[in-house]
């Protein structure tokens, strides 16, 4: 059974690019959520996805979007990237009604120059 | 103040050291709480979860849930240098909210031969 799967593994963009970050879920579960993790704190929540809608979203600019596909795998946008956006983006993935029983993917370094 | 507070340590024990883990909060909505272990350049791995106040035991890994002083523990006996990792508490809301979850900063442990 593959667990939580994240592509790609490791990023370098300039500041001001768009980039596009890739997550499929564990099987069987339809809930996506995403995190930012910035060196030596813990993850941040961005939002959360199902039935392909944006569901709850934390403290980030609309400047992060995403997007979640009918087979409930999904992607994180960030547009016009800042030196802080650097950090290690999480995805992880559930099932509907155990929310708090989230299962992470191994995460997408991305740095910002 | 930050929602959930947990101390960075880093925590450094001998093989076979009982090792206590602390978070407190400052939500009293917050009605499930996890333990993730995350090693370097990892996803984070959930341990476990309790849902409201009491105790949860799994093999060496038991935790504890203090609501009326806001106040959860984790705590891993015999502990093993396999141990070594950081340490993230994490907790949500119920109802529709369940889904975000708000992380402390996360603990580094260390255990020594």
């Amino acid at each position: 059974d593959a667990g939580v799967t994240q592509s790609p593994t490791h990023l370098i963009k300039t500041r001001g690019q768009q980039v596009t970050l890739r997550c499929s879920p564990k099987s069987g579960h339809d809930t996506v959520s995403w995190y930012q993790q910035a060196l030596g704190q813990g993850p941040q929540f961005i939002f959360q996805y199902y039935e392909e809608e944006e569901r709850q979203r934390g403290n980030f600019p609309d400047r992060f979007s995403g997007h979640q596909f009918p087979n409930y795998s999904s992607e994180l946008n960030v547009n016009a990237l800042l030196l802080g956006d650097s950090a290690l983006y999480l995805c992880a993935s559930s099932k509907t009604g155990a929310g708090y029983e989230q299962y992470f993917g191994p995460g997408t370094r991305l740095t910002v120059t | 103040q930050k929602e959930v507070e947990q101390d960075p340590g880093p925590l450094s024990v001998p093989e076979g050291a009982i090792v206590s883990l602390n978070c407190t909060y400052s939500n009293s909505a917050f009605q499930y709480f996890m333990w993730y272990r995350q090693y370097s350049r990892k996803g984070p791995e959930l341990l476990m979860y309790t849902y409201s106040s009491g105790n949860k035991e799994d093999g060496r890994f038991t935790a504890q849930v203090d609501k009326s002083s806001k106040y959860i523990s984790l705590f891993i006996r015999d502990s093993q240098p396999s141990d070594s990792a950081t340490y993230l508490c994490a907790m949500s809301v119920g109802g529709t909210s369940y889904g975000k979850l708000t992380f402390g900063q996360g603990t580094i442990l260390t255990v020594h031969p």
